[in-house]
């Protein structure tokens, strides 16, 4: 059984430009979560993914996108990047929908993300 | 209202004590509390969870308390060593797997 897997682990923007994080889901699980930690901080929920519609979205602003593909992969988008968008940012999947709600989250190890 | 209230912020406790976090909610809707533990460089990994019609659990070395008419729940760890050294997340589910977290305890085991 593969992992939640996460790229890139890690990498360097600038203010303003646009950054595109991805996400393979753990294998069997249809929903793909997204969350941004903050240094010293706990996960914040970002949006979820289930068969390639978001299914909520937390308290960010619209320049944070997704996509679910679909063979259940995901992609974080974040346009105009700012200083304060740098944090780790953890995709996490699960089972979801018809198999119950377990409330279970398998989580990545992150992509880290700098933004000067 | 999403809100999850996490102590202490760090903690150390020698080998073979038993550490304590504390966490505290207020929306009653919340159906689910899992603890997550985080090493430095990993992402968090789902170490116990409990719903809120129970009032403890227990997974070998790890217990949770879970209080609901005080809206508090608790991580306790048994003997504890220096490998449990890390950060540890409580959360609570506010619908179909979306998590808030708190703001985490650094624990520390000293041997």
């Amino acid at each position: 059984e593969t992992g939640v897997t996460q790229s890139p682990t890690h990498l360097i923007k600038t203010r303003g430009q646009q950054v595109t994080l991805r996400c393979s889901s753990q294998s069997g699980h249809n929903t793909v979560s997204w969350y941004q930690q903050a240094l010293g901080q706990g996960p914040q929920f970002i949006f979820q993914y289930y068969r390639e519609e978001e299914n909520g979205r937390g308290n960010f602003p619209p320049r944070f996108s997704g996509l679910q593909f679909p063979n259940y992969s995901s992609e974080l988008n974040v346009n105009a990047l700012e200083l304060d968008d740098s944090a780790l940012y953890l995709c996490a999947s699960s089972l979801g929908g018809a198999q119950g709600n377990t409330g279970e989250l398998f989580f990545g190890e992150g992509s880290r993300l700098t933004v000067l | 209202q999403q809100q999850v209230k996490q102590s202490p912020q760090s903690l150390i406790v020698q080998k073979g004590g038993i550490p304590i976090i504390n966490c505290a909610y207020e929306n009653t809707a919340f159906d689910y509390f899992p603890w997550y533990q985080q090493f430095p460089g990993k992402g968090p990994a789902l170490l116990i969870a409990i719903r809120p019609d129970v009032s403890e659990k227990k997974e070998g070395r790890f217990t949770i308390s879970f209080n609901k008419s005080a809206k508090q729940f608790s991580l306790h760890i048994m003997d504890s060593q220096p490998g449990d050294s890390a950060t540890y997340f409580c959360a609570a589910n506010f619908g179909n797997e979306k998590l808030t977290f708190g703001t985490g305890t650094r624990l520390t085991i000293i041997p």
